[in-house]
């Protein structure tokens, strides 16, 4: 299957600092791009689909001037979490759309940040 | 809205034994895919199998199959002969095969510990 890499795998940061949060499809172009927050112990959470060369489509409840989405290329994806709170503390994972039979998404191994 | 319900907040297995994990759905939609996707404590979502609406037959991949009943709105996951590496959690999605963009709904996840 493809291949997603989210970089860095966990970041600690001081309340009020913005964080950059990549997610690469390695071996396929990725049109699209979604990204998923996690609480501990929780379900995956949509906040976002990314488009090649358009603005994000948020979903309801995300603030998408907090949570910024760049989709500049076909391979790279960024999710910037700007002056960020405690409360941003979670898992942040990318996915693609496979483009296989099941157009199955495939995941990144994701990010853990910690606001402090 | 579509919704996925997972009762199981934690399963046990024995090595070796069989194990289903339950998931039901609620949508409007004819039209829908369904997903199984296991998250190990690495954090990185890994597909297993997958389930269309109009598929007749249940889905089968390698030790994992689903039990798909259409009129129950079910779609349980059955992992035969239970290894200690299958000790993780376990998320049932649903896709609206009518949405653009693909977008996945989960459900709350089941822990399943695999005991030797």
């Amino acid at each position: 299957g493809a291949v997603v890499s989210q970089h860095p795998s966990w970041v600690i940061c001081k309340s009020g600092t913005s964080v950059k949060i990549e997610c690469r499809s390695l071996d396929f172009q990725a049109t699209t791009m979604f990204w998923y927050r996690q609480f501990p112990k929780q379900s995956l959470m949509l906040m976002a689909t990314s488009n090649e060369g358009s603005k994000a489509t948020y979903e309801q409840g995300v603030e998408k001037d907090k949570f910024l989405i760049n989709h500049a290329s076909l391979t790279l994806s960024t999710l910037t979490v700007t002056s960020a709170h405690p409360e941003d503390s979670s898992f942040y994972i990318c996915s693609i759309l496979s483009g296989g039979p099941y157009n199955e998404q495939f995941f990144g191994p994701g990010t853990r940040l910690t606001v402090l | 809205a579509q919704k996925i319900t997972q009762t199981q907040p934690g399963m046990f297995v024995q090595e070796k034994e069989a194990v289903t994990l339950d998931c039901t759905y609620d949508t409007s939609d004819q039209s829908y895919g369904l997903f199984w996707y296991k998250q190990p404590s690495s954090g990185e979502m890994i597909f297993l199998i997958y389930q269309g609406s109009y598929d007749e037959q249940n889905a089968t991949e390698g030790r994992y199959s689903l039990n798909f009943q259409k009129a129950r709105k079910s779609a349980n996951l059955v992992i035969s002969a239970s290894q200690l590496g299958d000790s993780a959690m376990y998320f049932c999605a649903m896709r609206d095969m009518n949405s653009g963009y693909s977008t996945l709904t989960f459900g709350k996840g089941t822990m399943l510990l695999v005991s030797p």
